[in-house]
């Protein structure tokens, strides 16, 4: 079973629109969650990194949250734009590894 | 891609045959890593490396090889072995094994190398 789940597995949202994608993981003990962006064809590129003692932080239009009691973080993507069509990957490190989640795939139209 | 280059980006080979694809990174990371991306999955980590001369089998090493000779690259090896080799393949390297004792050590990614064999 994957250690880190990823929903929606794809969404497609109008310009302009907020998003929220969720990530659960079962990664334990738990160092830290990055969020990435991959658009198509390209490597993943880091938004932003929680570490237990985070709740949230932000990236310009992108913010992220994180519940480690409950194992849940979430991207939040406000007022999207056509560049935000990617896929977001949430990676949870602990236990002197990394799990990749299978990717958030993100489709913005005008 | 952050001083990451791969090439080439778009390679297709016969069945059969070996194909090597190239890293090379100028961000004087000590580690660096292979991964595997199919259509629906995460990435899957092929194999690592934390130092030069020395490397380490990942989730999937199977039918791949690898060297690192110099710290800025970490070429991989599609061997005749590998079942499926038809994949989206991706480099990436930090300044420390990103698993190890830094916890904010990023792994940079490069623009990855997708294999087709035919």
């Amino acid at each position: 079973k994957n250690q880190v789940e990823q929903s929606p597995q794809s969404l497609i949202i109008l310009e302009g629109k907020n998003c929220t994608l969720q990530c659960n993981y079962t990664v334990s003990p738990f160092s830290n969650l990055r969020w990435y962006k991959q658009d198509t064809g390209r490597g993943p590129v880091s938004l932003t990194i929680m570490t237990f003692s985070e709740n949230t932080k932000s990236n310009g239009r992108y913010t992220a949250t994180l519940d480690a009691d409950t194992k849940q973080s979430s991207l939040h993507i406000t007022a999207s734009q056509l560049s935000d069509s990617a896929s977001y990957i949430c990676v949870v490190r602990g236990n002197n590894r990394l799990a990749f989640g299978k990717g958030n795939q993100v489709v913005v139209i005008p | 891609d952050g001083g990451i280059t791969q090439s080439p980006k778009y390679l297709f080979r016969k069945e059969g045959q070996n194909v090597t694809l190239s890293c090379e990174q100028n961000l004087n990371h000590d580690a660096m890593y292979w991964y595997r991306q199919d259509p629906g999955q995460g990435l899957r980590l092929i194999y690592y490396s934390q130092i030069v001369n020395d490397f380490q089998k990942g989730d999937i090493a199977e039918g791949y090889s690898v060297s690192r000779e110099k710290k800025e690259s970490f070429p991989l090896t599609v061997t005749s072995a590998q079942k499926n080799p038809t994949a989206f393949y991706l480099c990436a390297s930090s300044s420390g094994l990103a698993g190890g004792l830094n916890l904010y050590n990023e792994q940079f990614f490069g623009p990855g190398t997708r294999l087709t064999v035919l």
